[in-house]
């Protein structure tokens, strides 16, 4: 196992409700990244936490937003939820360094309806 | 044209087969490269990280070539426990990791 946990496991909101994501990065790790990863699709980069400050967006709007904690410990939270946010969110921890890869936590499944 | 592209798929191969997985990238500023393996309703697990001079792990041999812009997985003596999605990912400078749609791979007795 890599040490990286989620909460919660599974979510079911309505659209247009607020949801808050949970992750736990591994001991030693100082970037958290978040993934969003539909069904058949491969992982896609929302954004990365380094010291607590965003370092790095992919194509996400700005209702996708998050936090890292001193302890490294992160949040994800999307407003205003729309029924193509439904997909598995993973969040990844890692050391900074180009050559550095991520480990992964075991996501949660959202379903908005 | 998507950053990361994989071949999707499905490959079905018997057990003892040799299978071999392509990637190719389009951003040049790409510097590091990986695969992962993901299991149905799973995390993806880092499987091998990618050198420019290729590299070995067991059964598993990875390959990049920087110019093509092109990434391999060769997987020899295919086992039962190989059946799994395998992604093919880029890294940039800035820890921003890309990653392909995957390819699926179905061992069988």
């Amino acid at each position: 196992e890599t040490g990286v946990t989620q909460s919660p496991t599974h979510l079911i909101k309505t659209r247009g409700q607020q949801v808050t994501l949970r992750c736990s990065s591994q001991s030693g790790h100082n970037t958290v990244s978040w993934y969003q990863q539909a069904l058949g699709q491969g992982p896609q980069f929302i954004f990365q936490y380094y010291r607590e400050e965003e370092n790095g967006r992919g194509n996400f709007p700005p209702r996708f937003s998050g936090l890292q904690f001193p302890n490294y410990s992160s949040e994800l939270n999307v407003n205003a939820l729309e029924l193509d946010d439904s997909a598995l969110y993973l969040c990844a921890s890692g050391e900074a360094g180009a050559q550095e890869t991520q480990y992964f936590g075991p996501g949660t499944r959202l379903l908005v309806l | 044209r998507k950053e990361v592209e994989q071949d999707p798929g499905p490959f079905n191969v018997p057990e003892g087969a040799t299978v071999a997985f392509n990637c190719t990238y389009s951003n040049s500023a790409s510097q590091s490269f990986f695969w992962y393996r993901q299991d149905c309703r799973k995390e993806p697990k880092l499987l091998m990280s990618v050198y420019s001079s290729g590299n070995e792990d067991g059964r598993f041999t990875a390959q990049l070539n920087r110019a093509s812009q092109y990434i391999s997985l060769l997987i020899r003596d295919s086992k039962l426990s190989d059946s799994a999605t395998y992604l093919c990912v880029v890294k940039r400078g800035n820890n921003d990791m890309r990653f392909g749609a995957g390819t699926r791979l179905t061992v069988k007795p």
